[in-house]
């Protein structure tokens, strides 16, 4: 079965830094864009960060862009997504996403990993 | 930017009845770049309908989508219990994507 895991989130204090992980079983990262998709407690689901099929371009929201940088290590087969500077606004499920084609819907999800900015 | 509505807020149908939620753009979503998702408590997101009418891999026919331009629909032919959930539009027509604010159907 395919399958996206996400890993990596936990409590962090405001202006600090988090990275969170993404594995994917039976598919491979290369062949496919991937996004991080995030959604605060009760809110509707954000866009957060897309990568190009290969890695070579990357596209955030703008309230993240600056702050976090989403990167892939294909001998791994991971997604990252390395957050600074982070923010109580920051507080969400973050979920891993594959990409459909030719659109930017997301076709396959991760359970998520929240992380949570506090002091 | 394009602003997704989708109404109703809360629908409240019994099992076995159909369910029509709506979504409508701000302006103009081109190429029917419209998905819809359900999502229900402590779970992901699931896409079920991508360009507007293609219904995703494992998606039961009891779920379609139609529509174009500013207006979408979601139809659920029979619902039944394992449907009752939140639903989200999410169009990718125009950057930066953005999903509607959901309808609920909840069980009347």
């Amino acid at each position: 079965e395919v399958q996206l895991l996400e890993s990596g989130g936990g409590v962090v204090q405001p202006g600090g830094s988090l990275r969170l992980s993404c594995e994917a079983s039976r598919f491979s990262f290369s062949s496919y864009a991937m996004s991080w998709v995030r959604q605060a407690p009760g809110k509707v689901p954000e866009w957060v960060s897309v990568i190009s099929v290969g890695g070579s371009k990357t596209y955030y929201t703008d309230s993240v862009k600056g702050r976090f940088t989403i990167s892939i290590d294909k001998p791994k087969n991971t997604l990252f997504l390395q957050m600074h500077s982070l923010r109580a606004e920051d507080t969400a499920v973050y979920y891993c996403a594959k990409i459909g084609d030719p659109g930017w819907y997301f076709d396959l999800w991760g359970r998520g990993t929240l992380v949570t900015v506090s002091s | 930017e394009i602003v997704l509505t989708q109404s109703p807020g809360t629908l409240s149908l019994s099992p076995g009845e159909r369910a029509t939620l709506s979504c409508r753009a701000s302006q103009s979503v081109s190429r029917s770049y419209l998905a819809w998702y359900q999502q229900k408590p402590g779970q992901a997101p699931r896409l079920l309908i991508y360009d507007a009418s293609n219904r995703a891999t494992g998606i039961p026919d009891r779920f379609s989508g139609s529509g174009s331009g500013t207006d979408f629909t979601l139809t659920i032919s029979r619902l039944e219990p394992e449907d009752f959930a939140v639903y989200y539009c999410q169009q990718y027509d125009n950057s930066p994507q953005s999903f509607g604010p959901g309808t609920k159907v909840d069980i009347k």
